[in-house]
């Protein structure tokens, strides 16, 4: 069991506005910034958002990070087929001392 | 552009140790620092550890007792290294780098490797 708590998938059409949730606790979410990666399976993981909501360059602006309190949100926006992949969640746990993930969301596009 | 690629054994007996190693193109291994994750089928992401360029370790307390990450500058490479392994350790290892932000004093994964499954089995 993941320390922090995705939904197990999410769907969503072409063109459709699609959020994933992220929950965590006051030692995790709470207290540090959120990351989130894009992983299609058999390929390396892309980094999405990192610090909560910056995109690193190339990432389109279609996708937007929030954080509040304990728990983050990863948008989508004009849901595209090629958004179809899982996402992860990621931060510091600050009890654990250890990076920590979501179990992941698994996304298809209809 | 940076480039990741793991290699290393895809079977692995029961109790014997895992070596994975990272080789690491398109950049120096130097001030950064380097990290070992896996999946485990049908699971999420879990960090095992990482090291800096200058040999200091983190590692995950879940397998602290376990786990050996080292480096290689003058091969720009690292490894990992897990020893006594079960079924549970059978997994899909990814290499990745990660990077201080200067400006937002963020850690982040930005470069990964594709993965490489090592299944642990008689």
């Amino acid at each position: 069991q993941s320390v922090l708590t995705q939904p197990p998938s999410a769907s969503g059409t072409p063109g459709q506005r699609v959020i994933i949730s992220c929950s965590g606790s006051s030692s995790n979410i709470g207290g540090n910034t959120v990351t989130w990666y894009q992983h299609v399976p058999g390929t390396a993981p892309k980094l999405l958002i990192y610090n909560n909501n910056q995109r690193p360059s190339g990432v389109p602006d279609r996708f937007s990070g929030s954080k509040f309190g304990t728990s983050a949100s990863l948008a989508i926006s004009g849901l595209r087929s090629e958004d179809e992949a899982d996402y992860y969640c990621s931060t510091w746990d600050d009890s654990l001392k250890a990076v920590v993930f979501g179990g992941g969301t698994k996304l298809p596009v209809l | 552009q940076v480039q990741l690629q793991e290699s290393g054994p895809g079977l692995v007996k029961p109790s014997e140790t895992l070596s994975l190693t990272c080789s690491v193109s398109g950049g120096s291994i130097s001030h950064f620092y380097w990290s070992w994750i896996r999946q485990s089928p049908g699971k999420g992401l879990e960090w095992i550890g990482y090291i800096y360029d200058t040999g200091s370790t983190k590692y995950n307390p879940s397998l602290k007792s376990r786990v050996s990450i080292s480096a290689d500058t003058s091969k720009n490479q690292f490894s990992l290294r897990l020893s006594s392994v079960t079924a549970a350790d059978t997994a899909v290892y990814f290499c990745a780098r990660r990077t201080y932000d200067e400006v937002t004093g963020d850690y982040y994964f930005d470069y990964w490797g594709q993965g490489i499954l090592v299944t642990v089995s008689s």
